[in-house]
């Protein structure tokens, strides 16, 4: 199975910032990445598909590029409701695989 | 606005077969790929598997000898049942709506609430 290796694993910023979250293929993947939000005690939620596709509704301040084995989602300016776990998906090659996630925390 | 509602039994034995439901309320059934999720403290998110209307399944090979995920269109719902499990299968489930676009772009754009699966003797 592809392995997906998220960095950092955590991450403190405040208000306003500017955020970037790295997420590596351990094999080459296209485009085939999605980004997902996850806040404490709900279901994750799709923010970016076929890497850099914002998904319907999703704020503009989110953003992914990549392509191959590097991939990044940038938070422009972070806002209060930002503050959560955000996890890519390959969904390249059968199994897809979540990498391991990186929690988003107020400084 | 299309909306997943899961459910299902909560605590298991070991040996027992987990079995969830998801209903699909508000939107078109055909078209998407139906599948499941889970997440436990020790491994992250795992993609389980999907299936479609036509039968055109797919499963994690880590579970492939135990899990069955079959859609009923008459009931505009679908299930997951994992067989045989143990204390590793603790986790909470998910199911969401798979769709794939043009040049294989997927989403899963819709999930359900969650369930809390325990296993224990």
């Amino acid at each position: 199975a592809i392995q997906m290796t998220q960095s950092p694993s955590s991450l403190s910023a405040s208000v306003g910032d500017r955020v970037t979250i790295t997420c590596r293929a351990s094999q080459g993947i296209r485009n085939d990445l999605g980004w997902y939000q996850q806040k404490p005690g709900k279901a994750p939620k799709l923010l970016i598909y076929a890497a850099s596709n914002l998904q319907s509704g999703v704020p503009s301040r989110f953003s992914g590029s990549g392509s191959g084995t590097d991939f990044t989602l940038t938070i422009s300016s972070l806002q209060p409701e930002d503050f959560a776990t955000y996890y890519c998906l390959q969904d390249y090659i059968y199994p897809y695989t979540f990498g391991q996630g990186t929690k988003l925390e107020i400084k | 606005q299309v909306q997943l509602q899961q459910w299902g039994a909560g605590l298991l034995k070991p040996s027992e077969t987990l079995s969830l439901t998801c209903s699909v309320y508000g939107g078109s059934f055909s078209g998407y790929y139906w599948s499941w999720i889970r997440q436990s403290p020790g491994e992250g998110l795992e993609w389980i598997g999907e299936n479609n209307h036509n039968g055109g399944a797919n499963y994690n090979p880590s579970l492939k000898s135990r899990v069955t995920i079959s859609v009923d269109t008459s009931q505009n719902q679908f299930s997951l049942k994992l067989s045989s499990v143990t204390a590793a299968d603790t986790a909470v489930y998910y199911c969401a709506r798979v769709r794939y676009g043009s040049g294989s772009q997927m989403v899963m754009d819709v999930w359900g609430q969650g369930a809390t699966v325990t296993v224990s003797s």
